[in-house]
């Protein structure tokens, strides 16, 4: 079936530092991929998705290419911010719209 | 738009009660999930409706759980009767459809002791 596996954290970063979160994924077809945010006490936000093959999604700085060779997604900040502190999940919906997600990765800024 | 609107916000209830979780999703999103998040099991999906028809249940967890979504803008997740291991946030999710992700409300913290 379907699944995502990302990579364990937490994450501890310096405010400016470069960020990385390894999202992979196994699924039948085509499917569409998604990263989603979670801050502290609130549900999840949609942060960028991408629908096909070599697709980028980017919003506020976040930025993952759709890699079907290697069935990844990764999510990458170029410089992040204190506010950027929260636990980010890869997704990916197949052709029954059902969202797969992975378990999380706890992201923390310090200043 | 208004988003996802959950209530309650928070629910403590005592074990064997029964508890009724509301969602409304936004307008026109023909799709609607319930998900429970918890620390040890993560985000888990429990059940999803297309068109007001239930889809995919098989993530209901046992007989104790049910969930309805009499028209397009009300759906309700009922725990009868509850049990402390119940306790969890509870999310509802609403989509336009296949590719365009889904819009989360704030959800719901479940505490049944």
């Amino acid at each position: 079936g379907n699944s995502v596996t990302q990579m364990e954290g937490p994450v501890t970063l310096s405010e400016e530092a470069f960020l990385t979160i390894n999202c992979t994924y196994t699924a039948t077809g085509y499917p569409s991929l998604f990263w989603y945010v979670q801050y502290p006490g609130e549900g999840l936000q949609l942060l960028l998705k991408a629908t096909k093959a070599d697709d980028k999604g980017s919003n506020k700085g976040f930025e993952a290419t759709y890699r079907k060779e290697t069935t990844s997604f990764h999510l990458e900040k170029g410089s992040v911010q204190v506010s950027d502190s929260a636990v980010y999940f890869c997704a990916l919906t197949g052709n029954t719209g059902k969202l797969i997600f992975g378990q999380g990765t706890t992201l923390q800024v310090k200043p | 738009d208004a988003g996802v609107i959950q209530s309650p916000r928070h629910e403590v209830t005592e074990m064997g009660q029964e508890v009724t979780l509301r969602c409304k999703p936004i307008s026109g999103h023909n799709s609607l999930f319930w998900y429970r998040q918890t620390m040890m099991r993560g985000l888990e999906l429990l059940i999803y409706f297309n068109n007001n028809v239930p889809i995919d249940d098989s993530g209901m967890p046992e007989d104790r759980f049910s969930a309805k979504m009499p028209n397009a803008s009300f759906s309700t997740l009922k725990i009868q009767p509850s049990e402390p291991r119940d306790s969890a946030v509870y999310f509802c999710a609403s989509s336009p459809g296949l590719g365009y992700g889904y819009t989360f409300g704030s959800g719901t913290r479940l505490t049944v002791v």
